[in-house]
């Protein structure tokens, strides 16, 4: 079966901070990898994903993710926050395009001004 | 634009009263749809695989005689919540699997509130 671990229910960063959610997973076949966004009240929006290939994932609105089989993580990050990232970030694991995602918890970002 | 599409994007029913959501897949079949539910400040959670021309299959914990899930065609799935109650109040969203591309979309999600 499969699992995501979202480290930190809540992270805060000051606006052109860092960004780092982390995210691990379990899968006992080669993972596809998911980073979802959540603004309140509002659908999912895919960030960016992982099936094969190179392992640093670049996504929409400045956001990366690097798969490492080795660590098991496929953590996102961007290099300077700003306000609109507020958000909840939801990384999720399958085992192949046609069979449900499994997503984490969540991580809620907050931008600080 | 939108490939898969949800429709009502927010219902209110009263309490015993049964509810259709709609996940239409815009411009491609989707023999495969999945049919999640997230309720406020949590994760998204799997409760039903919705198989075009067969039975859905559920969950662990998702009663099928409430939840009614019909795949009629490649474009169409829908998810009936029967004789409602406030505790199914929450977020239902749906996702579709197409072939070319390998890609799973999700629809814009349903607010279901249960008064």
């Amino acid at each position: 079966a499969q699992s995501v671990t979202q480290l930190g229910s809540h992270v805060s960063v000051s606006e052109g901070a860092l960004v780092l959610l982390r995210c691990n997973y379990s899968s006992s076949v080669p993972p596809y990898l998911f980073w979802y966004v959540q603004y309140p009240n509002q659908g999912l929006q895919l960030l960016l994903k992982y099936t094969t290939g190179a392992t640093l994932v670049k996504g929409i609105n400045g956001f990366e993710a690097e798969f490492k089989k080795s660590e098991t993580s496929f953590h996102l990050t961007k290099p300077s926050a700003h306000m609109s990232d507020a958000a909840e970030y939801f990384c999720a694991v399958s085992d192949s395009g046609n069979t449900p995602l499994v997503f984490g918890k969540g991580t809620r970002l907050s931008v600080i001004a | 634009g939108a490939v898969v599409s949800q429709h009502p994007s927010r219902v209110i029913c009263k309490s015993g009263t049964s509810v259709k959501i709609e996940c239409r897949s815009l411009d491609f079949q989707a023999t495969t749809m999945f049919w999640y539910r997230q309720f406020p400040k949590q994760s998204l959670m799997l409760m039903a695989t919705s198989n075009e021309g067969s039975k859905a299959t559920y969950e662990q914990g998702v009663e099928k005689d409430k939840f009614l899930i019909n795949h009629a065609s490649l474009t169409l799935s829908t998810l009936t919540v029967t004789s409602a109650h406030p505790e199914d109040s929450s977020f239902y969203i749906c996702s579709a699997f197409r072939g070319s591309g390998n890609t799973i979309y999700f629809g814009e999600g349903s607010w279901l509130t249960v008064v």
